[in-house]
C-alpha cells in the first residue's frame, strides 16, 4: 500500500542554519504530495505542496520538489529562525483522496 | 479565507458521558474529515464526508458517531469512550470531492483541533 517515510526527529538546529528533512513515498502512480506543520499545542497548517513530478512547492522560505526517479520530496530552508521549531508532516494523497502521513519530524530551532 | 473552526477547544468527559464535536468551515468546501492524533504520532483518518454523505469509515468503533447536518458542518458525537480514546482531534475540509481525482482543490485545511481527555 501507499505509504510515507521521513527522517526520524528530532532535528535540533541553530538559528540561521540549513535544513533539510528528507521525505520519501512508496505509492501507485504519481500522488500529490504535501508538508504540513503542527507548532505546539496546535493543529496541522498546510505549508506547501507539489501535485506532479519536478513541480516545486515553496511557501515562507521552504522549498520541496517532486521527485519521481527518487520517489521523494524533500524539504529545504536556507535559514531556520527559532520561530520555526515544530513538527513537520510529510503526506502523500491516497487512492481514496485521503492523506497518508509520515510519522513527523520534530525540529528544534536554538538562538 | 481557509479557516476551519472547531469547538470545544479543550474536553474532559467520564466514560459514562455524552458529548459532541463540533467542527464548521466557510469555503464552500464539499468535503470534511474527522482525524484522530495521539500524542507523538501522525493524524489517523477516521471518517469522511462528501456531499453532506458519509464516504469513508475506518473502521472507527461505534461509540464515535459522525454527523453532517449541512455542508458548512460536521459532529462528532461521543458516548461511552475509553481511556485510550483520550487525544487529538482534528477536521478538515477540502474543496473537491476526494474521490474525483487528483487536482489543486484537493487540498485538505485543517482546524486547531479538540484535545479529548477521558477519565
Amino acid at each position: 500500500g501507499d505509504s510515507v517515510t521521513q527522517m526520524e526527529g528530532p532535528v535540533t538546529l541553530s538559528e540561521e542554519a540549513f535544513l533539510t528533512i528528507n521525505c520519501t513515498y512508496t505509492a501507485t502512480g504519481y500522488p500529490s504530495l504535501f508538508w504540513y506543520v503542527q507548532y505546539p499545542g496546535e493543529g496541522l497548517q498546510l505549508l506547501l505542496k507539489a501535485t506532479k513530478a519536478d513541480d516545486k512547492g515553496s511557501n515562507k522560505g521552504f522549498e520541496a520538489t517532486y521527485r519521481k526517479e527518487t520517489t521523494s520530496f524533500h524539504l529545504e530552508k536556507g535559514s531556520v529562525q527559532v520561530s520555526d521549531s515544530a513538527v513537520y508532516f510529510c503526506a502523500l494523497r491516497g487512492s481514496q483522496g485521503n492523506l497518508i502521513f509520515g510519522k513527523g519530524t520534530k525540529l528544534s530551532v536554538k538562538p | 479565507d481557509t479557516e476551519v473552526t472547531q469547538t470545544p477547544k479543550h474536553l474532559v468527559m467520564g466514560m459514562t458521558n455524552k458529548k459532541s464535536l463540533k467542527c464548521e468551515q466557510h469555503m464552500g468546501h464539499r468535503a470534511m474529515y474527522w482525524y484522530k492524533q495521539k500524542a507523538k504520532k501522525p493524524p489517523e483518518l477516521m471518517f469522511v464526508y462528501s456531499y453532506e454523505k458519509l464516504s469513508i469509515n475506518e473502521s472507527v468503533p461505534s461509540r464515535f458517531s459522525p454527523e453532517c447536518p449541512n455542508s458548512s458542518l460536521l459532529n462528532l458525537h461521543l458516548h461511552a469512550l475509553q481511556p485510550e480514546d483520550s487525544a487529538l482531534y482534528l477536521c478538515a475540509s477540502s474543496h473537491r470531492d476526494p474521490l474525483s481525482g487528483q487536482g489543486p482543490q484537493e487540498t485538505q485545511y485543517f482546524g486547531p483541533g479538540t484535545r479529548l481527555l477521558v477519565l
